[in-house]
């Protein structure tokens, strides 16, 4: 079963920061938090992954809480591109391990 | 990440022929591959992991004799749905793990659209 919740989905007016919560109060120590998303009839495209310290790459940044229970995606100006299902998984680093997708946040950017 | 390349994007078949997708990673031996499989408005559901020289792992509910896989080589995975029926109509997507200690995760296939009429 997969191991996060999200909200089915957001709206976010083009431009503004769109803010991306994922539930994952089961993770254990050694799991890794990755987003990905996937734009309509594509394959999912990698965002960006963090284990308890918050990351920040040329997409998106990462806030984990410190209990590492939720965290947060952000797109900090969010353009119509945007738009398409966001997941967040949680799963170890160490050797192959298999993703079990949730149900994801349809996120929608407004003109 | 690895590069992928899976082919066909999309296939129209009649029910009861069989249809071959194949799952490429171009830059990165995988000895494991993963199948995927989408209905519309819904999320990705892990059919099997595909291992390089051995049987297919596959997850609970998923016919291991209608989704025949074959990791014959380090660079090519295929998922062969036989018999196929309207049911079998799904978008299919692969997935490679990335080089390394995978800092980019893993990466998918653009997915194939399989219409079985």
């Amino acid at each position: 079963d997969a191991k996060t919740t999200q909200p089915p989905s957001m709206d976010c007016a083009e431009g503004r920061a769109a803010n991306l919560p994922c539930n994952h109060s089961t993770i254990s120590g050694n799991e890794y938090v990755y987003w990905y998303r996937q734009i309509h009839s594509q394959g999912p495209q990698y965002i960006i992954h963090g284990l308890k310290n918050n990351e920040t790459n040329e997409m998106a940044s990462l806030i984990i809480t410190e209990d590492r229970k939720s965290s947060t995606l952000i797109l900090p100006h969010a353009t119509l591109r945007d738009t398409a299902v966001y997941y967040c998984i949680v799963r170890v680093t160490t050797g192959t391990y298999k993703y079990i997708f949730g149900t994801g946040t349809r996120l929608k950017v407004l003109a | 990440g690895a590069v992928v390349s899976q082919h066909p994007s999309w296939v129209i078949c009649k029910s009861g022929t069989s249809v071959k997708i194949e799952c490429r990673s171009l830059d990165f031996q995988a000895t494991t591959m993963f199948w995927y499989r989408q209905f519309p408005k819904q999320s990705l559901m892990l059919m099997a992991t595909s291992n390089e020289g051995s049987k297919a792992t596959y997850e609970q509910g998923v016919e291991k004799d209608k989704f025949l896989i074959n990791h014959a080589s380090l660079t090519l995975s295929t998922l062969t749905v036989t018999s196929a029926h309207p049911e079998d109509s799904s978008f299919y997507i692969c997935s490679v793990p990335g080089q390394g200690d995978t800092n980019y995760g893993y990466t998918f296939g653009s997915g194939t659209r399989l219409t079985v009429v």
